[in-house]
Order: C-alpha cells, then structure tokens, then sequence
C-alpha cells in the first residue's frame, strides 16, 4: 500500500535557524505532491506544491520543497524561520489518476523567539 | 474564497448515540472528502465522494457512513457512537482533475467530536 512518511514528529528550533523537514513515499509511479500547514487554532491550507516541471517549487512564506524523484522524497525547507511558523506540517501525496490523497503524520515545528 | 464549512466546531456525545457531522462547500468541487485526525497518525480518509450520490470506502470506513444527496454537502454519520472515535473530523474538498491530476484540497475548520 502507499505510504507516506515524515521522518520527525517534532521540531525545535530557534528563530532565524533553517529549517528542513523530510517526507519520503512508496509509489513507483507518477504523482502529484503537497505540503499543507495548520497554524495553532487554524484550518489546514495548502504551503505549496508539485505536478511537473521544475522539481524545485516555492511556496507561501519563503517555503520551497524539492523533488527528487530517485529518492522518492519531497523535502520541505526554509532558509530562516520565525516564530509565526510554528504549527504542523504535513506532506501529502496523490497518485496520478486516483481519487485519494494520502498523508504523513505531521511534524510540529516549534520556533522559539 | 473557496469556503468548506463544517456545521459543529465541538461536540460532546454519548457512547451509542448517532452523531451526524455536516459539511458544506460553496466552490461546485465535484470531489468530498471526510478525514479524522489523531496526534501522531496525521490524517486519515474516512470517505470520500466524487460525486452526488456516489461515495467510496477510505482507509478506515468502519463505525462511519457517510451520504452526498447534493453536490455542495457530503455528512458523515456515526451510527453508534464509540470512545474510540474521539478525534477531530476534517472535511475537505477539491475539485475533479483533468487526466486524475491533483488539484488544492480545501479544508475545513474541522469538528472536535468528544464521545463519553
């Protein structure tokens, strides 16, 4: 079965370190791949994403993500957080064709002040 | 905006009781989506739906149904009320991609479901 995993559940760091966080899944084939953010108190909405083309993606708030699709990976970075990027982070993967979208746990990401 | 409205913010029921959570989306998406989500398992698909009336089995379907009579409202239904499905329920929705390609998925605020 496809999955997806992000490889920490949680994040400390202090404002202005970078921040990368990972995400691998299991899928030979093509698909379509997300980061989705939920602000403390907020709904989940989409940080960025990737369908084709150039395998770096920007986002929202000076997020990228890099595709690499050897390693089947899809790295979400920022070169200095802030404190208002603390929430939770999720990688989500939809396999082209399909219907559902699969998600990682998460990973919260504390930024301290 | 796309707007997906969830009907309750928080509820608390009790063990056995029928518990209906509703969702609205004002964009015409074709595609709906009910997720729960639990610390440290990220979210889970419920059901979703790609179409009036049409509805398939997500990851864990059982203890849920879910109905789709119009294409704006996709309501989840708990038929007896567990402890085991306290959590917080996400709708979503999205619309349908050309060729299966993805599209934005749109969420809601979500509804915290308490079961005593």
């Amino acid at each position: 079965a496809q999955s997806v995993s992000q490889h920490n559940h949680h994040v400390i760091l202090s404002e202005a370190a970078s921040l990368e966080l990972g995400c691998n899944y299991s899928y030979g084939g093509t698909v379509n791949l997300f980061w989705y953010v939920q602000y403390p108190g907020q709904h989940l909405q989409l940080l960025l994403k990737y369908f084709s083309g150039d395998p770096l993606v920007k986002g929202i708030k000076g997020f990228e993500a890099e595709f690499i699709k050897s390693k089947f990976s899809f790295n979400l970075r920022k070169p200095s957080v802030q404190w208002s990027d603390t929430a939770e982070y999720f990688c989500a993967v939809k396999i082209t064709g399909g219907f559902k979208t699969i998600f990682g746990a998460g990973t919260r990401l504390f930024v301290k002040a | 905006d796309v707007k997906v409205t969830q009907s309750s913010r928080y509820l608390v029921k009790r063990t056995g009781e029928k518990v209906f959570l509703e969702c609205v989306q004002d964009m015409d998406h074709e595609n709906m989506f009910w997720y729960r989500q639990d610390p440290g398992l990220g979210l889970r698909l419920i059901y979703f739906s790609y179409d009036v009336k049409m509805k398939e089995k997500g990851d864990i379907p059982e203890g849920y149904s879910v109905s789709r009579e119009k294409k704006e409202r996709f309501s989840l239904i708990l038929e007896s009320a567990s402890t085991n499905q306290t959590s917080m329920y996400l709708c979503a929705s999205t619309k349908r991609g050309l060729r299966g390609q993805g599209h934005t998925i749109y969420f809601g605020e979500g509804s915290w479901l308490t079961v005593v």
